[in-house]
């Protein structure tokens, strides 16, 4: 059971908008600690996507966006494109017995 | 080319040991903190072990805590990860990652990764 919970699948159809969220609890993003979002292809490594919960590293497109409210944080992926189809992963700080840096359990896109 | 390659994966039965070597290239690899983060198969992301840029801090996760140890050498830009009494759970596929750089402890997050060694832990 991961500490920060996703949703184990999500879809849309091409051109569509997707969010995928990420809840967790008093002692990782309540707290006030920073969402990290990561992209796994198909038989890939992950990838970095968002990092300080909305801020994306070069190369990745605008579709991509993060953000975060009180104990939830949210990808969300605009104009969805079938090279979207991937796992997605949160990530942050957690000052409980589970971390210091935990994941959450991914979210299978599928694009329909 | 920035990139991290893993090595030193295979089967090993229970009880044994491994130890993973992660290449780092075309970064200052002495200027960063690393990372293990494995993946069993079909499952998520698990963090592993943290070691600071000059191995001065170093951090695993409870799963791993006595039987890892993490350890870098800057000299070689190399970072190890020595696995000793290995159990059928720790079968997964280890990345190598860094730390991003402008992420302090609490706000870490990992901006590079390797594409991983598979350890298989079976009899």
């Amino acid at each position: 059971q991961s500490v920060l919970t996703q949703p184990p699948s999500v879809s849309g159809a091409p051109g569509q908008r997707v969010t995928i969220s990420c809840t967790g609890s008093s002692s990782n993003i309540g707290a006030g600690y920073d969402v990290h979002w990561y992209q796994q292809l198909p038989g890939t490594a992950p990838k970095l996507l968002i990092y300080g919960n909305s801020n994306r590293p070069s190369g990745v497109p605008d579709r991509f966006s993060g953000s975060k409210s009180g104990t939830s944080a949210s990808l969300a992926i605009t104009g969805l494109q079938a090279e979207d189809e991937a796992d997605y992963y949160c990530q942050s700080y957690d000052s409980s017995l589970s971390g210091p840096w935990v994941f959450g359990g991914g979210t299978k896109l599928t694009v329909l | 080319e920035v990139q991290l390659v893993e090595s030193g994966g295979g089967l090993v039965k229970p009880g044994g040991s491994l130890r993973l070597s992660c290449a780092a290239s075309g970064f200052t690899f002495s200027s960063y903190s690393m990372n293990w983060v494995r993946q069993a198969p079909g499952k998520g992301l698990e963090w592993v072990s943290s070691i600071s840029s000059s191995s001065s801090y170093i951090y695993y996760a409870d799963s791993v805590k006595g039987r890892f140890t993490i350890s870098r050498d800057n000299a070689k830009n190399s970072l190890y990860l020595q696995m000793n009494s290995l159990r059928a759970e720790d079968t997964a596929v280890y990345y190598c990652a860094r730390v991003g750089s402008s992420s302090g402890y609490y706000g870490r997050y990992f901006d590079l990764w390797g594409r991983g060694t598979l350890v298989t832990v079976s009899s």
